[in-house]
């Protein structure tokens, strides 16, 4: 059973589009972290998000943690073919933040 | 090192052979965790170190499976008489401290294992 449940699995959307993805879970995390990772690369931290209901945004990029701290957003405005890559959340349990249990990710594709 | 050095980029073994992968966290992180990303994506912890201490190694299939981070060496995965399922890319991370809530978990580019 995963953990982390993420959606949508793949998202193919054009140039200049919004989209969100979707981190859900029936736990609660301590905090959530967003990564994203690039083909023959290791994943590369984008956000930490720590507090319920936080809010952080990164240029065109908005996280959100859920006021429960079982869920996870991520929304993309205006995607440009940079953004293209997998996108992947992973939550540290309370507890034992040091090890972290991830989502299977999102492999996004942004077309010009 | 400014960044994760894992060594080697690519391994092929046939079944049966011991394949081991090496990691340089970076420089002044006390923190090394072993992760396996498999087909679909997931990534599965493995272990991890405090220091040449282990952590955590809830995620080790001891049978075969074994890690070391002695001093002034580079951290070790060694997989003992390795099966078709071990293929996988195999990802070292390091961070100041844990990780989670309080510090960033910095990974290397990965060692992808393919067991023929």
């Amino acid at each position: 059973t995963q953990l982390l449940e993420q959606s949508p699995q793949f998202l193919s959307i054009q140039e200049g589009e919004n989209l969100t993805v979707y981190c859900n879970s029936s736990s609660v995390f301590s905090s959530l972290q967003w990564y994203r990772q690039e083909p023959g690369e290791g994943p590369v931290l984008l956000v930490t998000v720590v507090t319920g209901g936080e809010v952080k945004k990164l240029k065109r990029l908005t996280f959100q943690f859920g006021d429960a701290r079982k869920d996870s957003s991520l929304h993309i405005t205006a995607a440009q073919p940079g953004d293209t890559g997998l996108y992947l959340c992973a939550g540290a349990q309370a507890g034992n933040n040091r090890k972290l249990i991830w989502g299977l990710g999102t492999s996004l594709a942004v077309n010009p | 090192g400014e960044e994760v050095a894992q060594t080697p980029k690519h391994l092929v073994r046939g079944e049966g052979q011991k394949a081991k992968l090496y990691c340089a966290p970076i420089k002044g992180h006390s923190y090394v965790f072993w992760y396996q990303q498999v087909l679909k994506n997931e990534f599965k912890f493995l272990i991890s170190f405090q220091n040449e201490n282990v952590f955590d190694e809830t995620g080790m299939p001891k049978e075969r499976f074994s890690a070391k981070c002695l001093p002034n060496s580079p951290c070790s995965l060694e997989i003992q008489a390795t099966k078709l399922e071990d293929s996988a890319v195999y990802f070292c991370a390091s961070s100041q401290s844990g990780g989670g809530s309080g510090n960033t978990i910095y990974f290397g580019e990965g060692s992808w294992l393919t067991v023929v």
